[in-house]
């Protein structure tokens, strides 16, 4: 029983295109994350979002877009693919951090993007 | 602003002890977290601190001085399978992950 699930595993496209990979957690937990993880492997959070608060990084730019359906699910659509959007996404979970501290996130195995 | 600092490469020979360090800066601090990165594969979980002191967890021990901004993983009785990256994160003020730029281990033989 996988953890943190992502689909699709790679994923090849054209410049242009619209795109999205889906993410799915079933450790009940609260907050979902996106990462990017480029060539250099900086590990780079995009979005952090439980159902009180989507917390975006102002870097990323407007066509990257989270969507999630349920507290389980936490998927990105990308508009507009560029070259430089290649690279490998990560979702990720965790419980709700709290006064006894920050907790662990669990990844999924990742999406590797190439953009041509 | 914030910041997460690491060695960016270490090499070490099988068997033997090695130190990795991280020094950070942040606006808060809600804990300090290990994870170990093996190529192609994603981060897992190696380690939390959020007091100072030392953390043993088998092989792999983890240091913390929040005076200092400063901790360290200590990896025991290395084996080739340690060959991995590993990203020293800090948990800030808001609890969001401020990540290092990882340290990339090389066993040799």
């Amino acid at each position: 029983d996988t953890a943190v699930s992502q689909t699709p595993k790679y994923l090849v496209t054209q410049m242009g295109n619209d795109k999205s990979i889906k993410c799915e957690q079933n450790l009940g937990h609260d907050t979902m994350y996106w990462y990017k993880q480029d060539s250099k492997k900086f590990l780079k959070i995009m979005f952090s979002y439980n159902n009180k608060e989507l917390i975006i990084n102002e870097t990323v730019p407007n066509r990257f877009s989270p969507k999630s359906p349920d507290k389980a699910h936490l998927n990105l659509h990308i508009n507009s693919l560029e070259l430089g959007d290649s690279a490998v996404y990560f979702c990720a979970s965790s419980q709700e951090s709290s006064a006894s501290g920050a907790s662990e996130q669990f990844f999924g195995p990742g999406t590797r993007l190439t953009v041509l | 602003g914030q910041n997460i600092d690491q060695p960016t490469e270490m090499t070490a020979t099988e068997g033997a002890i090695v130190q990795i360090n991280c020094t950070y800066q942040t606006s808060g601090f809600n804990g300090l977290f290990w994870y170990q990165q093996h190529a192609g594969e994603a981060p897992t979980f190696l380690s939390y601190n959020v007091l100072d002191g030392l953390e043993e967890k088998g092989r792999f021990s983890s240091f913390l001085s929040r005076s200092k901004g400063y901790s360290y993983l200590l990896l025991k009785e290395l084996q080739m399978k340690d060959s991995a990256s590993y990203l020293c994160a800090v948990s800030d003020s808001n609890y969001q992950l401020i990540w290092g730029a990882g340290t990339k281990l090389i066993i040799k033989p």
